[in-house]
């Protein structure tokens, strides 16, 4: 009953360094989603994949790219991590439509040094 | 274009009050209505929701009204219990893809 998987947990990055935050569902869901929660802010939308093989911008997307690797799996990479991308990070899936509900992983939290 | 604004907190109630938190919403078209909870540590989860105007989301003793002619979605609960201390996110999704999430509010509630 795993639902939403991000890996990792927690990470430190210096300034500069890159790194793929990963994102796995085993809902069978189409679509996939990447948002960064701040305080005072609430999420925001990075990147979405309303399908298998389609991504597209979000609120946010500057500084981030992301992979839809299949249907399970939604990557997100930082190349040059800034502190300003010091954040949570949350995966999320969903079927389409508008009345869907958004399931979520556990979160990872982002510090860049 | 489309946003949500929810109260500020932090709010901090006694066990067994009131709860209201307030939550407006600018839409294009119809959109649907969310409330999700994060409790500490975890990702978001789906409190309740309504699709329509005058539908009344519940779950847990929580409820919601779709309010279209005050564009509002007010989450309420009549005794509220420690184990309710979270943080709650108002949220709406129009045209299916992608759904918008207000600033959230933290709650607690002290024994």
């Amino acid at each position: 009953n795993a639902g939403v998987t991000q890996t990792p947990k927690f990470q430190v990055l210096k300034t500069g360094q890159s790194m793929t935050l990963q994102c796995a569902q085993d809902m069978n869901h189409n679509s996939m989603y990447w948002y960064r929660q701040d305080p005072g802010m609430g999420l925001r939308l990075i990147y979405y994949s309303a399908s298998e093989g389609t991504t597209d911008k979000g609120e946010v997307p500057n500084g981030y790219n992301v992979s839809r690797l299949n249907k399970r799996e939604f990557s997100l990479r930082l190349e040059s991590a800034a502190p300003s991308q010091t954040s949570v990070y949350f995966c999320a899936s969903s079927e389409q439509g508008q009345d869907t509900e958004a399931f979520f992983g556990q979160g990872t939290r982002l510090t860049v040094v | 274009g489309n946003s949500v604004t929810q109260m500020e907190g932090p709010v901090t109630l006694s066990e067994e009050a009131f709860l209201t938190i307030n939550c407006t919403y600018t839409a294009t078209g119809y959109p649907s209505l969310f409330w999700y909870v994060q409790y500490p540590g975890e990702g978001l989860q789906l409190l309740l929701k309504a699709t329509k105007a005058d539908d009344k989301g519940s779950n847990k003793g929580f409820e919601a009204t779709y309010r279209k002619e005050t564009t509002s979605f007010h989450l309420e609960k009549g005794s509220v219990q420690v184990s309710d201390s979270a943080v709650y996110f108002c949220a709406l999704s129009v045209g299916g893809f992608k759904t918008i999430f207000g600033a959230g509010t933290r709650l607690f509630v002290k024994a």
